[in-house]
Parts: structure tokens; sequence; C-alpha cells
């Protein structure tokens, strides 16, 4: 069935590093990427998506693009603020309205 | 425009009871999914409805069930309260113009059990 691996943590950064949290998708047939945020005491925020191959998708510095021939859709950001510390969530959805969230990758950036 | 809303917030119960959380999807979407965020762990699929019927559920004892209104909006309900129910319930909608698209999630009700 379709799921989604992402890189375990928590990943305790420097302000101002690189940050990429990998993520691997199994799923038939041609689902949408997503990632997702959720800052401490509250829901998941749509981060960014991507819905077809090769598609990047971007938003607040963050950027993801859909590999499919290595079925990944890694998280990056050039460099992370204290801002950023949350749990960040991969996911994809597939025909059926299904939709598969990863573990999820708790972040810390320290000033 | 509103977005996803969740009551209560906070909710403590004690084992065997029984609770009944609500969502309110974004006005137009027509599905409402339920999820349980346990501490340390991601999330886990409890239901899926649409148009007023089940159209999914997850790996759940049958004490978790649901219901969706002709408004839409929804309630989980969660028979025989145990420890391990103990857990954010977030509640996600989306929209019948393209379901495969994004969720959008509320801001979840938080259930202790003591």
């Amino acid at each position: 069935g379709d799921s989604v691996t992402q890189m375990e943590g928590p990943v305790t950064l420097s302000e101002e590093a690189f940050l990429t949290i990998n993520c691997t998708y199994t799923a038939t047939g041609y689902p949408s990427l997503f990632w997702y945020v959720q800052y401490p005491g509250e829901g998941l925020q749509l981060l960014l998506k991507a819905t077809k191959a090769d598609d990047k998708g971007s938003n607040k510095g963050f950027e993801a693009t859909y590999r499919k021939e290595t079925t990944s859709f890694h998280l990056e950001k050039g460099s992370v603020q204290v801002s950023d510390s949350a749990v960040y969530f991969c996911a994809l959805s597939n025909t059926g309205n299904q939709f598969y969230f990863g573990t999820g990758t708790s972040l810390t950036v320290i000033p | 425009e509103a977005g996803v809303t969740q009551s209560p917030t906070h909710l403590i119960k004690t084992r065997g009871q029984q609770v009944t959380l609500r969502c309110s999807p974004i006005s137009g979407h027509t599905s409402v999914y339920w999820y349980q965020q346990a501490l340390g762990l991601g999330l886990q699929f409890l239901l899926w409805y649409d148009e007023g019927e089940e159209r999914n559920r997850g790996n759940f004892p049958p004490r978790f069930s649901g219901r969706q209104f002709p408004n839409y909006s929804s309630e989980l309900n969660v028979n025989a309260l145990e420890l391990e129910d103990s857990a954010l319930y977030l509640c996600a909608s989306s929209s019948w113009f393209s379901p495969t698209d994004t969720q959008y999630f509320g801001p979840g009700t938080r259930l202790t059990v003591l």
C-alpha cells in the first residue's frame, strides 16, 4: 500500500544552518506530495506541496522537489531561524482521497 | 474565510467514560477526516466522512465512531475511554472539487484520560 517514510528526529541546528529533512514514498500511480508543519500546541499547517513529477513546492524559504525517479520529496531550507522550530510532516495523497503521513521530524533551532 | 474549527479545545475524562468531539469544516468542503496524534507518535488516521457517509476508517476499535451532518460538520465519539486514548485529536477537511488536494487542519482537541 501507499506509505511515507521520513527521517527520524529530533534534529537540532544552529540558527542560519542548512536544513534537509528526507522523505521517501511508496505509491501507485501519481500521488500529490505535501509538507505540513506543526508548531508547539497547534494543529498542522500546509507548508508546501507538489502535484506532479519535477514540480518544486516552495514557501517561507522552504523548498521540496518531487522526484519520481528516486520517489523522494526532501525538504530543504538554506538558513533556518529559531522560529522554524516545529515538527515537520511529509504526506502523500492518492486516488481515493486517502492521505498518508510520515511520523514527523522534530526540528529545534538554537540561537 | 474561516478555517476548520474544533471544540472543545481541551477535555479531561476518566476511564470508562464517553466523549464527543466536534469539527466544522471550511465552508464548501464536504470531506472531513479525523486523526489521532498520541504523544511521540505521528498522525494515525481514524475516519473519513464525505457527503454524510463513512468512506474509510483506520485501524481503530469500534468504540471509535462518528458521523457527519447535512451541513458537513462532524462528530467523533469515543466510548469506554482508556488511558491510551489520551491524545490530540485533529480534524481536517478538503474540497469536493479536488479531493486529493490539500487537507486543511483544525487546531485539535486535547483529550486527557485519567
